[in-house]
């Protein structure tokens, strides 16, 4: 299957910080992707889709402000969460279609503690 | 709204013994019926996209049947490596969007 790189797979940051999550598409270009926010043991809740060259499609209750997300490429988008607090550690995983619209393929992850 | 519900939240095998696991859903109009598997700590694995009622398809000891209500993932002979949270997710034809289930846990032990 198709491969979605995502990086860093971990990062530990300061209350106040941002903190800027890749997440790329190997083999296929991406005109869709989709961010997720997982909690443990819970599933997956979407929190945004982005598509190549235009504005993140927000869920209701998910601040754009606080959770920046830039698609600038085909193979690229990055989510930066801004001004970090603890409640905004989780795992945080993104998605992508490719451009004949098939299935969807997930990235490893990105596990964000705020100290 | 979308809805997915996944049953059992958690099934524990033995090694060798077959079970199923249920997703039922409500969707306004089913474009696709997704299956993953996920690893503790890592993202989501794909195993199966389910268009139509009557469809199935196979992989290794797994295999995902599609009615128009629920889907089934049935696991024959299950070994310890099948242990993960299998989520099952749909896609309604008006949106590219999935709405995810919370998933089994299941955990075959040797």
């Amino acid at each position: 299957g198709a491969v979605v790189s995502q990086h860093p797979s971990w990062v530990i940051c300061k209350s106040g910080t941002s903190v800027k999550i890749e997440c790329r598409s190997l083999d296929f270009q991406a005109t869709t992707m989709f961010w997720y926010r997982q909690f443990p043991k819970q599933s997956l809740m979407l929190m945004a889709t982005s598509n190549e060259g235009s504005k993140a499609t927000y869920e209701q209750g998910v601040e754009k402000d606080k959770f920046l997300i830039n698609h600038a490429s085909l193979t690229l988008s990055t989510l930066t969460v801004t001004s970090a607090h603890p409640e905004d550690s989780s795992f945080y995983i993104c998605s992508a279609r490719d451009r004949g619209g098939g299935e969807l393929f997930f990235g490893e992850g990105s596990r964000l503690t705020v100290l | 709204e979308d809805q997915v519900t996944q049953s059992p939240e958690a099934l524990r095998l033995q090694e060798g013994e077959s079970s199923s696991l249920n997703c039922s859903y409500t969707v306004s109009g089913l474009r696709g019926l997704f299956w993953y598997r996920q690893d503790p700590g890592k993202g989501p694995e794909f195993l199966f996209t389910l268009y139509s009622a009557g469809e199935e398809k196979e992989k290794e000891r797994l295999k995902a049947t599609l009615t128009k209500k629920e889907s089934f993932l049935h696991i024959t002979a299950p070994k310890p490596e099948d242990s993960a949270t299998y989520l099952c997710a749909v896609q309604e034809t008006s949106g590219s969007r999935l709405t995810f289930g919370e998933g089994t846990q299941l955990t075959v032990n040797p």
